[in-house]
């Protein structure tokens, strides 16, 4: 069973530009999480979303924003990048929301954002 | 007061010994715990879910949770120098997943 996947994997910006991450779930997974993590603040919850609805937001800016799709696949954007958005962002997927009992998430390989 | 807190480490310890990994959480109503390993330069991978009271083990890896004291822990049995990574305690609050800064484990030859 094929694991979650994340496109980019390296992605190199300068500063005002803005950016797509892509995100494919496991198969049957329905909810997508995303989150950056970085040195300094460890991993920080961005959103998540399930059936196509975002379920639950953390604590970062607007700029900051996501998406999913019928197929459960997830893109989460950064428009106007800073310098302090330079980090490593992951999505995890489970079946069902976080919140559920005893549900279990699990991480793609990441994109490493470079903000320069 | 952090809602997940870890010992940053790091934590070292020669090959062979049990390496104890711990990490203690401030809302009450949490029901899941997890333990993920993260290798430098990787992504988080599961390794133990916990969900009751007591201790549940796999292998060489065996974890401990005692709700009333808002406390769980991960125990490495004759650890390796593979098991040198740094350790994420996960814990679900019933409204999203909370982590904690990780402890960072070398095990040495």
């Amino acid at each position: 069973k094929a694991g979650v996947t994340q496109t980019p994997r390296y992605l190199i910006k300068t500063r005002g530009q803005q950016v797509t991450l892509s995100c494919s779930p496991i198969s049957g997974h329905r909810s997508v999480s995303w989150y950056q993590q970085t040195p300094g603040q460890g991993l920080q919850f961005l959103f998540e979303y399930f059936s196509e609805t975002q379920r639950n937001k953390g604590n970062f800016p607007g700029r900051f924003s996501g998406r999913q799709f019928s197929n459960s696949r997830s893109e989460m954007n950064v428009s106007t990048l800073e310098l302090g958005d330079s980090a490593l962002y992951l999505c995890a997927s489970s079946r069902q929301p976080v919140r559920t009992a005893q549900e279990t998430q699990y991480f793609g390989p990441g994109t490493r954002l470079l903000v320069l | 007061q952090k809602e997940v807190e870890q010992n940053s480490g790091p934590l070292s310890v020669p090959e062979g010994a049990i390496a104890s990994l711990n990490c203690t959480y401030s809302d009450r109503v949490s029901q899941s715990f997890f333990w993920y390993r993260q290798y430098s330069g990787k992504s988080p991978e599961l390794i133990m879910s916990i969900y009751s009271n007591g201790d549940k083990e796999d292998g060489r890896f065996t974890a401990q949770l005692n709700k009333a004291s808002q406390y769980v822990s991960l125990l490495i049995r004759d650890s390796q120098p593979s098991d040198s990574a740094t350790y994420l305690c996960a814990v679900n609050n019933n409204n999203d997943m909370r982590f904690g800064a990780g402890t960072r484990l070398t095990v040495k030859p």
